[in-house]
């Protein structure tokens, strides 16, 4: 049982790239969040999904796309980096009622 | 300003020691307050959940309290051992929203 699995672990974008962040669980939940987690800032949401083929913006979208075709499944896109993505960022899913369960994060640095 | 605020920033003590954490927070209203554990280069995992009517929870070695009414939750680790290093963090829900304070980084030294 894997949990919820991340993909890459790190990776360096020049500015202007762009590139995917997959997140991958197997535990059936419906929930499942991405977050970007800065020095000295809790946790911060960046899109969450209740349920497969649904998506919604949580406290800073802006600069990210997401997209839920399969459920097991939450994808995050960069379009275009920029140095203040540079972050790590963490992917967690749950049900209804249990508490998260989280990635290890992907270490992204934009150059 | 953070609704979720932890102190201290970073605590270093012996192992063996017993410490505790503060988490104050002004959300409102909420539906339970979380503590996580982070180890170094992982990904946070919970210890415990308390709803609005409960004031204490324990899990082996760690212990959390909550106050509804100050809005003040701490984490009590008691004989601390070297594993127990980590960021501590209090995430205060609202139904679907929840709000991350930074984390208390927890030391713990030979």
């Amino acid at each position: 049982n894997a949990g919820v699995t991340q993909t890459p672990k790190f990776r360096v974008l020049k500015t202007g790239q762009s590139m995917t962040l997959l997140c991958a669980q197997d535990m059936n939940h419906e929930y499942m969040y991405w977050y970007r987690q800065d020095p000295g800032m809790g946790l911060r949401l960046i899109h969450y999904s209740v349920g497969e083929g649904t998506t919604a913006k949580g406290e800073v979208p802006d600069g990210y796309n997401v997209s839920r075709l399969k459920k097991q499944n939450f994808l995050l896109g960069l379009e275009s980096a920029a140095p203040s993505q540079t972050s790590v960022y963490f992917c967690a899913s749950s049900s209804r009622v249990q508490p998260q369960h989280f990635g290890d994060g992907t270490r992204l640095s934009i150059l | 300003k953070n609704q979720v605020e932890q102190s201290p920033q970073s605590l270093i003590i012996l192992e063996g020691k017993n410490c505790t954490l503060q988490c104050n927070y002004t959300v409102s209203p909420f539906s339970n307050l979380r503590w996580y554990k982070q180890d170094t280069g992982r990904g946070p995992v919970s210890l415990t959940i308390m709803t609005f009517s409960e004031n204490t929870k324990s899990n082996g070695r760690y212990t959390a309290t909550l106050d509804a009414d100050t809005k003040q939750s701490s984490l009590h680790i008691t004989a601390s051992q070297l594993s127990d290093s980590a960021s501590y963090i209090c995430v205060v829900s609202q139904k679907v929203r929840k709000r991350f304070g930074a984390g208390t980084r927890l030391t713990v030294k030979p």
